[in-house]
C-alpha cells in the first residue's frame, strides 16, 4: 500500500533554513508526482509546488518561489522540501502529497505531516 | 490564481440531519474539483474528485455535485464520524487552491 512518511517536528530559529523529507514506499516512486502543501490555522491549506521524481522537473506557487525549494533522491525514493530564510509565517504543518494516478490531479495519499516551528 | 470561496465557514448538524457545503470558483473549473475531510490532528482524506465521483472506501452518504463555478458537498445523514473540518481544491490549474474549509460538528 502507498504509504508516505515524513520527518519529524522540527524548532528552528529564523533566518536559518530547514529540510523535510517524505519517504514513498508501495509504489514505483518515479510514476508519480509529489506535491507539497502547507496548513496553518490562519490561511488554510496552501500549494506550494510540485515535483517530477522521474526528470527533478518541478512548479512552484509563485508565492513559495524562493522559499521552498523540491528536490528528490531516487535511490531512497525520498522527496525532500527546503524552506530557507525562515520567519515566523513559515511555521505551519507541510504536508507531502501524491496524486491517486498519474493525471488525476487530486491527492489520494498524504503523509502525517511535520510540524515546523520557527522561534528564537 | 483561482480563488474558492467556500461557505459556510462552520456548521452543526443533528444525528441524521442532511447537511450541504458549496464552494464557488472565480473562473470556471471544468469539475475539476476535490473535496477533503480532516479530523483534528490527521491529514486530509481525499472523499470525493471531478466533483462527483466517490473515493473508494467512503460512505455513499457522501456525494459531490456541480459544474461550471458552483459545486457542492453533501452528507446525507449526519454521523458522529462526520465531524470534521471539510475542504475544497481545484485542480483544473496551478497554482493549485483550496477552499478556506467548514467546521462541521455534531449538534
Amino acid at each position: 500500500q502507498v504509504q508516505l512518511q515524513q520527518s519529524g517536528a522540527e524548532l528552528v530559529k529564523p533566518g536559518t533554513s530547514v529540510k523535510l523529507s517524505c519517504k514513498a514506499s508501495g509504489y514505483t516512486f518515479t510514476s508519480n508526482h509529489m506535491n507539497w502543501i502547507k496548513q496553518t490555522t490562519g490561511q488554510g491549506l496552501e500549494w506550494i509546488g510540485i515535483i517530477n521524481p522521474g526528470s527533478g522537473g518541478t512548479s512552484y506557487n509563485v508565492k513559495f518561489k524562493g522559499k521552498a525549494t523540491l528536490t528528490v533522491d531516487k535511490s531512497s525514493s525520498t522527496a525532500f522540501m527546503q524552506l530557507s530564510s525562515l520567519t515566523p509565517e513559515d511555521s505551519a504543518v507541510y504536508y507531502c502529497a501524491r496524486y491517486q494516478l498519474p493525471g488525476y490531479n487530486w491527492f489520494a495519499y498524504w503523509g502525517q505531516g511535520t510540524l515546523v516551528t520557527v522561534s528564537s | 490564481d483561482i480563488q474558492m470561496t467556500q461557505s459556510p465557514a462552520s456548521l452543526s448538524a443533528s444525528l441524521g440531519e442532511t447537511v450541504s457545503i458549496e464552494c464557488l470558483a472565480s473562473e470556471g473549473i471544468s469539475n475539476d474539483l476535490a473535496w477533503y475531510q480532516q479530523k483534528s490532528g490527521k491529514s486530509p482524506q481525499l472523499l470525493i474528485y471531478a466533483a462527483s465521483r466517490l473515493q473508494d472506501g467512503v460512505p455513499s452518504r457522501f456525494s459531490g455535485s456541480g459544474s461550471g463555478t458552483r459545486y457542492s458537498l453533501k452528507i446525507s445523514g449526519m454521523q458522529p464520524e462526520d465531524e470534521a473540518d471539510y475542504f475544497c481544491q481545484q485542480s483544473y490549474k496551478y497554482p493549485y487552491t483550496f477552499g478556506a474549509g467548514t467546521k462541521l460538528e455534531l449538534k
